[in-house]
């Protein structure tokens, strides 16, 4: 299986630049899709879909979010950042679709 | 728009089996993916397996010989079936559906049942 490191949190200043990391443990990209997706998730909701394949913005997020990245590192980048995008922040990879999808652990994105 | 919604018992015995329903409205299940994914305490989150347009399945290999996914297409709900859970498998359980063109990421989610395995 696909392993996926993220670190475990990270603090930032209200209006300041987050940017989360995502490794994957091998290449995650198939030509030039780059099959890594984010999701954020607040207490006691669901997770929420970001960016899917690397770069591409969910449906009604705003442009504040960011992806980059490919073969086996992804950023997550969050400019600028505002109290609501307080929460965790998922990568997930579909790399080894349909048999296996793996999430990151999670970064936990706090006020510094 | 398509909205999910689990449901099911809160509370499973040890050797027991867990089932839970997720309920489908704004969007058929006979089209697109469909699957579950369920986060631990602690936070780890784990893909458990889809059912497909088609009925077609497929399970995470550390699960395939627990895991049972069905599906009612006259009520637009599908289900999960764990067998022989253990105290490991107390989690918070969602069902999603995937992205439209193919089964990458998973752009709906319910609002997820916490499920306590417990004697």
């Amino acid at each position: 299986d696909i392993v996926l490191t993220q670190s475990p949190a990270l603090a930032v200043s209200l209006g300041q630049r987050a940017t989360i990391s995502c490794r994957a443990s091998q290449s995650v990209s198939i030509s030039r899709y780059n099959l890594m997706h984010w999701y954020q998730q607040k207490p006691g909701q669901q997770p929420k879909l970001l960016i899917y394949r690397a770069s591409n913005l969910a449906s009604g997020i705003p442009a504040r979010f960011s992806g980059s990245g490919s073969g086996t590192d992804f950023t997550l980048t969050i400019n600028p950042v505002q109290a609501d995008d307080i929460a965790t922040y998922y990568c997930q990879q579909s790399r080894e679709s349909p048999y296996m999808y793996t999430f990151g652990a999670g970064t936990k994105l706090e006020l510094k | 728009e398509v909205q999910l919604q689990e449901s099911g018992p809160g509370l499973v015995k040890p050797s027991q089996s867990l089932s839970l329903t997720c309920s489908v409205t704004g969007y058929s299940i006979t089209s697109n993916y469909w699957g579950w994914i369920r986060k631990f305490p602690g936070n780890k989150m784990e893909w458990m397996g889809y059912i497909s347009y088609s009925g077609s399945t497929s399970y995470n290999p550390s699960l395939k010989s627990r895991i049972s996914i069905t599906r009612d297409t006259s009520k637009n709900q599908f289900f999960l079936q764990l067998n022989s859970v253990t105290t490991e498998d107390t989690a918070t359980y969602y069902c999603a559906r995937y992205s439209i063109s193919s089964p990458h990421w998973f752009a709906y989610w319910g609002q997820g049942t916490l499920v306590t395995v417990s004697s």
